[in-house]
């Protein structure tokens, strides 16, 4: 599974987008970029996953480059409910294998 | 109605003692798992069930026993305990199958102390 980087915390305005970087530079062709969620105190939430191309659903937008080396993970309105530590994880067959690194811990603020 | 449930919430017992957590899932997955996430924050698999069957085990202490009475429960047992063990546990489920890219749903933990 190839190495994530994030950084450490993040600050965002409530109502402004959240974009929350990633960098997989060492991502093999066949493995997904996921993002999860924890809330404090709550179990980790799915947030969105992607291959090559860019994906969006109700919760955010994935934005992953051309070369597949980084991604941008985008709330579009960021509100209070949504400061949670923010993982990134790639790897090809999830089969329950996620591994959580440190993650970015997002503060949204009023 | 929640997802996948766990019990309890906390629990706080003494080193050496044998302790149980529940999970129960009613998503209608096959697959189940439990994590651990440590004080550094760190959450780390350490077991899956597909229907009833073991599928993961990384490396885990015999101490730790998981049960899968079906393929709707997994649950974690643990003897004796030892303040190492101190970490919050988090059950998991998810489709199952040949599904590649699969969503986990977790449960809300279980924060063990052990004193």
């Amino acid at each position: 599974d190839a190495k994530t980087t994030q950084p450490t915390s993040m600050d965002c305005a409530e109502g402004r987008a959240a974009n929350l970087p990633c960098n997989h530079s060492t991502i093999s062709g066949n493995e997904y970029v996921y993002w999860y969620r924890q809330i404090h105190s709550q179990g980790p939430q799915y947030i969105i996953h992607g291959l090559k191309n860019n994906e969006t659903n109700e919760m955010a937008s994935l934005i992953i480059t051309e070369d597949r080396k980084s991604s941008t993970l985008i709330l579009p309105h960021a509100t209070l409910r949504d400061t949670a530590v923010y993982y990134c994880i790639a790897l090809y067959n999830q089969g329950g294998k996620l591994i959580f690194g440190q993650g970015t811990e997002l503060s949204v603020k009023p | 109605d929640t997802a996948v449930s766990q019990t309890p919430k906390y629990l706080v017992t003494q080193m050496g003692n044998d302790k149980s957590i529940k999970c129960e899932q009613n998503l209608g997955h096959d697959t189940m798992y439990w994590y651990k996430q440590d004080s550094k924050k760190f959450l780390k698999i350490m077991f899956s069930y597909n229907n009833k069957e073991l599928i993961i085990n990384e490396t885990v202490p015999n101490r730790f026993s998981p049960k899968s009475p079906d393929k709707a429960h997994l649950n974690l047992h643990i003897n004796s305990l030892e303040l190492g063990d101190s970490a919050v546990y988090f059950c998991a489920s998810s489709q199952g199958g040949t599904a590649i890219n699969e969503k986990l749903f977790f449960g809300s933990g279980t924060q063990l102390s052990v004193l």
